[in-house]
């Protein structure tokens, strides 16, 4: 299976800093990379698709780049409601789809 | 408005069978491009993809539980049935379904989810 790896696995931010979170994949992906975000004892909400298309309804501070291996979550502008866990995910090998371990984004 | 909804026990004993239903409203599962899956995610930990089917019936499993896993729909009901034999302490965990939208996304993305079930297993 390939396997994802996130970087930072804990990140701890301020309300208006920029922050970046690294998914990166144990082979090429082409684009099918999605960002999940999940606070706790929710369900996980999708943000980005497609590396880089954002989800309807989700706030354009979030952002996605990267194809092959190597993506990134940007969110521009720190939010207090942005304090989660987010995790990436691979399509690209369907049915074999996996999750990245997430990145725990706190104060 | 598209919701979906797990149901079933919130305790089962180790070897039993775990039988979960996701009820949804707000699409159909015979609309092409339409599928809904399955995900589960011990505490604390990370999430794990469990099955999937699509609008054409088609099923896909996690390799390393496709001989424990059966995922069925009822589109009359709009009910996806997951069941998950000999069940064991270590896949106790948080199960979800989800809604993709192939067409829409290009891809089987996960972009409506349930809140969840709470699944314990244990003597």
């Amino acid at each position: 299976d390939i396997q994802l790896t996130q970087s930072p696995s804990f990140l701890s931010a301020s309300v208006g800093d920029r922050v970046t979170i690294t998914c990166r994949a144990s082979q090429d992906i082409n684009i099918y990379l999605a960002w999940y975000q999940q606070k706790p004892g929710k369900a996980p909400k999708l943000l980005i698709y497609g590396a880089s298309t954002l989800q309807n309804g989700v706030p354009s501070r979030f952002s996605g780049s990267g194809s092959e291996t190597d993506f990134t979550l940007t969110i521009s502008s720190l939010q207090p409601e942005d304090y989660a866990t987010y995790y990436c995910q691979q399509l690209n090998s369907f049915p074999r789809i996996t999750f990245g371990p997430g990145t725990k984004v706190d104060i | 408005q598209v919701t979906l909804r797990e149901s079933g026990p919130a305790l089962v004993k180790p070897t039993q069978t775990l039988t979960l239903t996701c009820t949804f409203s707000g699409f159909s599962l015979s609309t092409s491009g339409m599928c809904v899956t399955w995900i589960r995610q011990p505490p604390g930990k990370a999430l794990e993809w469990l099955a999937l089917i699509d609008w054409d019936d088609d099923k896909y499993y996690r390799t390393s539980l496709e001989t424990r896993l059966t995922i069925s729909k009822d589109t009359s009901k709009n009910q996806v049935v997951l069941t998950m034999t000999n069940m064991d302490p270590v896949d106790t965990a948080t199960y979800y379904c989800a809604r993709s939208d192939f067409y829409t996304t290009g891809s089987y993305y996960f972009d409506y989810w349930g809140q969840g079930i709470l699944v314990t297993v244990s003597s």
